[in-house]
């Protein structure tokens, strides 16, 4: 299985600074469509997941542009270019390349 | 507006059997690959069964595989997942989720199995 590998676990960030999150795979993520198959979401307390990011870098329709993708391969990142406290929550992401699809641990982004 | 509705979560015995639904509206749910995803208490997200669109194509996490069965009603839009010998590993929030290759653009409220004596 591939390995998703997230860091930090743990994020505390002042409002207003910018942030981070590597997601890391043990194997590429390239297709053979050419596609890489990377997705990004969020998942704030007491809610469901939502998808902030696709195909590495391609932000859903009503996410601020205050989020990014980036990365190729097997490594990955997401930003954030300041941080508002409705950003709170559980960031993963999932690799849909291979079989079994498989998540990060999950990136616990609080205020500081 | 895609809406996603999943049903069927309660409380069973280890051993016992489970079939949770998946509504859907707002698109069209022959088109679309659909998959199940689960979160233990306190946890991260598992992906655990994919569906083609079609229906003959069918993916399972090894954790389930032999135990759950994913299956669609094309003409009732709504997934299902089949779960038996359930076991207390198997508690969570389980979740349906629309589109392929983990592009899960929408997905439910989720519905809570917990399985316990």
């Amino acid at each position: 299985d591939v390995v998703m590998t997230q860091s930090p676990l743990s994020l505390p960030v002042t409002l207003g600074q910018p942030a981070s999150i590597s997601c890391r795979s043990s194997q590429s993520l390239v297709y053979s469509d050419g596609n890489t198959y990377l997705n990004w979401f969020q998942q704030r307390p007491g809610q469901s997941p939502r998808r902030l990011i696709y195909k590495v870098s391609n932000r859903d329709s009503g996410v601020p542009d205050r989020f990014s993708g980036s990365g190729s391969g097997t490594d990955f990142t997401l930003k954030i270019s300041r941080v508002e406290a409705e950003d709170v929550g559980v960031y993963y992401c999932l690799q849909g390349t291979h079989w079994p699809r498989t998540f990060g641990q999950g990136t616990n982004l609080e205020i500081k | 507006e895609v809406q996603l509705l999943e049903s069927g979560g309660v409380l069973v015995q280890p051993g016992g059997s489970l079939r949770l639904s998946c509504a859907a509206s707002g698109f069209t749910f022959s088109s679309y690959v659909m998959s199940w995803v689960r979160q233990p208490p306190a946890k991260g997200l598992e992906w655990v069964s994919t569906i083609s669109s079609g229906g003959d194509n069918t993916y399972y996490a090894d954790s389930v595989k032999g135990r759950f069965t994913i299956s669609r009603d094309n003409s009732k839009n709504t997934v299902f997942l089949q779960m038996n010998s359930l076991r207390a590993e198997d508690t969570a929030v389980y979740y349906c989720a629309k589109g392929a290759y983990g592009n899960y653009a929408h997905w439910g409220q989720g519905t809570l199995v917990t399985v316990s004596s």
